[in-house]
């Protein structure tokens, strides 16, 4: 089955660039997408990439795709204390109704 | 934007009670909505997926006849957890995928309810 991976915390000072990284495993994800958590709350939608693309920037962030090593990447510019959250990144195979596979989270914290 | 409203944001029961959590497309019509859970510290969990008008199917190890899904209608997904146990405190989220929404009609991105934190005591 799909398997998304990624690490479990991150420690940024304010102000500073943010990267979070996620391995899958599906080479047929056809979309891939970062979704941000704060505590107690559902997950807001950040950004997606469709698989035959390598990058997408919108504002601050910036999605890096390398679709041969299955590997996402979100980065964050200018990481303020707001961006503490936990990222989800996640993935949907194929055409069709399917649902998200999710990673297990990456919680970043950011040192004013 | 896409929004979908889950209620309620919280709630607590005693074992044996049933509860029920709605979630509901404000603008736009769900075709597909999904229910996760969540427990402490990890990551989201899928459990059932439900199209409209038809019957939910589960995930491997949910009992559909403790998590019983509704989705009548394009814009209402209901999840009644039956005979509640304190094992089934966790957090449920819902989300909505609509019609030609996002980069395809069956691949747009999904949106998501602010979850349920149920505590059964």
């Amino acid at each position: 089955g799909e398997d998304v991976e990624q690490s479990l915390f991150l420690s940024v000072r304010e102000g500073d660039s943010s990267v979070i990284n996620c391995t899958y495993t599906d080479s047929s994800s056809t979309y891939l997408y970062w979704y941000k958590q704060e505590p107690g709350a559902g997950l807001q939608l950040l950004t997606y990439i469709f698989s035959n693309m390598d990058m997408k920037q919108d504002q601050r962030l910036t999605v890096l795709l390398n679709k041969k090593d299955k590997h996402l990447s979100l980065r964050i510019a200018d990481t303020q204390t707001g961006d503490s959250a936990i990222y989800f990144c996640a993935e949907s195979a194929g055409m069709g109704r399917r649902a998200l596979t999710f990673g297990s989270g990456t919680r970043l914290q950011v040192q004013p | 934007g896409a929004v979908v409203s889950q209620h309620p944001s919280w709630v607590i029961c005693k074992s044996g009670t049933s509860v029920k959590i709605e979630c509901r497309s404000l603008d736009f019509q769900a075709t597909t909505m999904f229910w996760y859970r969540q427990f402490p510290k990890q990551s989201l969990m899928l459990m059932a997926t439900s199209n409209e008008g038809s019957k939910a199917t589960y995930e491997q190890g949910v009992e559909k006849d403790k998590f019983l899904i509704n989705h009548a209608s394009l814009t209402l997904s209901t999840l009644t957890v039956t005979s509640a146990h304190p094992e089934d405190s966790s957090f449920y989220i819902c989300s909505a995928r609509g019609k030609g929404t996002g980069p395809s009609s069956y691949n747009s991105p999904l949106h998501f309810g602010n979850g349920t934190r149920l505590t059964v005591t």
